[in-house]
């Protein structure tokens, strides 16, 4: 079956605990891309990659990290939470060279205290 | 600039009706216009797309009209129903990279 895949699905956290959120795809996807959602703001992006080894901030970029080492994964890394990342994470990805549809993985609800 | 402008908050429609969003966006360089549909407890998934050079797009009972001179584009659901009941957003994007999101519509169709 096509699909992303996040993990963990939940996540609860101290502030200043380094944590990854994985994600994966199985669908040859050349773009990869994370957004955080919070009530109100609808959708916000954080990272998205062309390709392996080629990565671009989005919009709210601050406090993360991410690489794109194989094809396939997308890991995104908070070196040190802080409570304000609380927020529910998708990522998503597409097949790329002028195909834009996106499909998105289940999410995974991040809380730092 | 890179705002996208979504309204209503909220919308609540009977069975049978017409259900319409509409969104408004600033950057002229965007050149896609999808809308998600979102379930509680799942990721978004893409309902319709439109790009710049087509008016309006058709896709059973969703159609997006887009108005380039206005910088707007809306999302009417013909025939609603209480499956229809989910959160929209809208969204644009330059080349497919950046993507920015309206804040989102939650919709209910009462039965």
């Amino acid at each position: 079956e096509a699909q992303v895949t996040q993990n963990p699905r939940y996540l609860i956290t101290v502030t200043g605990k380094k944590l990854t959120v994985t994600c994966s795809q199985n669908m040859n996807h050349e773009y990869m891309s994370w957004y955080r959602q919070d009530p109100g703001l609808g959708l916000r992006q954080i990272y998205y990659s062309m390709n392996v080894e080629v990565t671009d901030k989005g919009d709210v970029p601050e406090g993360y990290k991410v690489s794109r080492k194989e094809k396939r994964n997308f890991p995104l890394i908070l070196e040190s939470p802080s409570p304000n990342q609380t927020s529910l994470y998708f990522c998503a990805s597409s097949l790329g060279r002028g195909t834009y549809e996106q499909y998105f993985g289940p999410g995974t609800r991040l809380t730092v205290t | 600039q890179q705002q996208v402008k979504q309204s209503p908050q909220s919308l609540i429609v009977q069975k049978g009706g017409i259900s319409i969003i509409n969104c408004a966006y600033e950057n002229t360089a965007f050149d896609y216009f999808p809308w998600y549909q979102q379930f509680p407890g799942k990721g978004p998934a893409l309902l319709i797309a439109i790009r710049p050079d087509v008016s309006e797009k058709k896709e059973g009972r969703f159609t997006i009209s887009f108005n380039k001179s206005a910088k707007q584009f809306s999302l009417h659901i013909m025939d609603s129903q209480p499956g229809d009941s989910a959160t929209y957003f809208c969204a644009a994007s330059m080349d497919g990279q950046n993507f920015v999101f309206g804040p989102g519509t939650r919709l209910s169709v009462l039965p």
